[in-house]
């Protein structure tokens, strides 16, 4: 069955430091690929998305790449800042026909000033 | 708009207790998803719902678990007789008819914590 690995966390960086969450993916067909960023005590807020190969999702200064060729979808950020602290979940939804997200097991990222 | 509501936050219950849990999508929402988050896991799915029909229930686990979306009210997901292993966080979402043609952008309430005694 489709599945999605994500780098494990937690990840603590320094304000203005460089991000790259790694996520790669299984799937039959063309899926669609989706970074959710869950903030402590709160659900989960689609933070960017891409439906296609090549397909760029951006948000916030955060962005991913859907890349076929090695079914990755790595989400990075230039400089991250104290705010950006927070669990960030790799997701797909696949072609099946069913409309479910099938999730990463989430990295947890520590921000310090 | 208000966002996808649910409730209670937190829910305390004793082994072999009943646990219902309530959620209401946005407006508009006519489509309701569970999903079940253990401690240091990611969301896994449970069950998918339209008004008054149960389209996929794979994550569901086959005894004590039930979920229905009437066509008046919230969706209810109950869980009878519960266990410690059912203690988890479970979160609903929602998503109109539109953006699933649009490639499933699902909008998540804060969930309900479910601690089993």
């Amino acid at each position: 069955g489709d599945s999605v690995t994500q780098m494990e966390g937690p990840v603590t960086l320094s304000e203005e430091a460089f991000l790259t969450i790694n996520c790669t993916y299984t799937a039959t067909g063309y899926p669609s690929l989706f970074w959710y960023v869950q903030y402590p005590g709160e659900g989960l807020q689609l933070l960017l998305k891409a439906t296609k190969a090549d397909d760029k999702g951006s948000n916030k200064g955060f962005e991913a790449t859907y890349r076929k060729e090695t079914t990755s979808f790595h989400l990075e950020k230039g400089s991250v800042q104290v705010s950006d602290s927070a669990v960030y979940f790799c997701a797909l939804s696949g072609q099946g026909g069913s409309e479910k997200l099938v999730f990463g097991k989430g990295t947890k990222l520590t921000v310090n000033p | 708009n208000a966002g996808v509501m649910q409730n209670p936050r937190h829910l305390v219950r004793r082994r072999g207790q009943e646990a219902r849990l309530r959620c209401s999508p946005m407006k508009g929402h006519s489509h309701v998803y569970w999903y079940r988050q253990l401690p240091e896991e990611g969301l896994k799915f449970m069950v998918y719902l339209q008004k008054e029909n149960i389209i996929d229930e794979s994550g569901m686990p086959k005894e004590r678990f039930s979920a229905e979306f009437p066509k008046e009210g919230p969706s209810i997901l109950r869980i009878q007789q519960v266990v410690r292993g059912d203690s988890a966080a479970y979160f609903c979402a929602s998503s109109p008819l539109g953006e699933l043609i649009a490639k499933n952008i699902q909008y998540f309430g804060a969930g309900t914590r479910l601690s089993v005694l």
